[in-house]
């Protein structure tokens, strides 16, 4: 298993600006995951992240709003950008475990105002 | 595309209860199942998964599931719940071979009373 930690975990952003979470895994993964997690809703897939290539965004996700990194095979940043009331949410980064097994870190919780 | 979906939103049971969260997806083809869980203020973490094989599953903490291939279900149960077992329960879906994406159900929050 890999062990995944997130910073912020938690942050109060202004409409309009943006904030970059960090996502680190404790050993190497192909793939890496971000979700958006609302109260009271399912897991939504943002974009999937391979190291060295550009991220695949889900539909209704751009990469102009959620700009990814994966410099490595052990860390990825999502960008939410010019944020609005919106984007609220709870953000999750997850590592590929082989076979749809994933890893989740402990999320950030965003509330933008 | 695949779809999950997890009939109970709420479900709160006395201790020692039996607990069975009721889980279905739609795809044409063989699919990986998963469950996880998520406790309060704690991430999301795996309970059990089924890829192939006995379609009786036995995952951390006294949980099981079983796959039921003529019924697209996999249901998660356990013979007697504790309080500890309260938390947020996700059921997971993904077509076997090689990456494919995860979709996760609504999700069923389960409040044991001790």
């Amino acid at each position: 298993s890999a062990v995944i930690s997130q910073k912020p975990s938690r942050d109060i952003c202004q409409r309009g600006t943006s904030l970059t979470i960090q996502c680190q895994v404790d050993s190497q993964v192909t793939m890496m995951f971000w979700y958006r997690q609302q109260p009271g809703q399912s897991l939504t897939l943002i974009a999937t992240a391979n190291q060295g290539s550009e991220a695949t965004y889900e539909s209704g996700f751009v990469i102009d709003k959620f700009p990814i990194s994966r410099p490595n095979l052990t860390f990825s940043t999502l960008t939410v950008s010019n944020m609005s009331p919106e984007d609220s949410s709870i953000y999750l980064c997850s590592g590929d475990g082989g076979r749809g097994e994933q890893y989740f870190g402990p999320g950030t919780r965003l509330t933008v105002t | 595309a695949q779809s999950v979906s997890q009939h109970n939103h709420h479900v709160i049971l006395s201790e020692a209860a039996s607990l069975e969260l009721g889980c279905n997806y739609s795809y044409g083809g063989t699919v990986n199942l998963f469950w996880y869980v998520q406790y309060p203020g704690q991430h999301l973490q795996l309970l059990l998964k089924y890829f192939s094989g006995d379609p009786l599953v036995k995952g951390i903490k006294g949980f099981e599931a079983e796959f039921i291939k003529s019924k697209f279900s996999f249901n998660l149960r356990k013979p007697s719940v504790q309080w500890s077992d309260t938390a947020e329960y996700f059921c997971a879906v993904s077509p076997s071979g090689g990456y494919q994406k995860v979709t996760f159900g609504t999700g069923t929050k389960l409040q044991v009373i001790p």
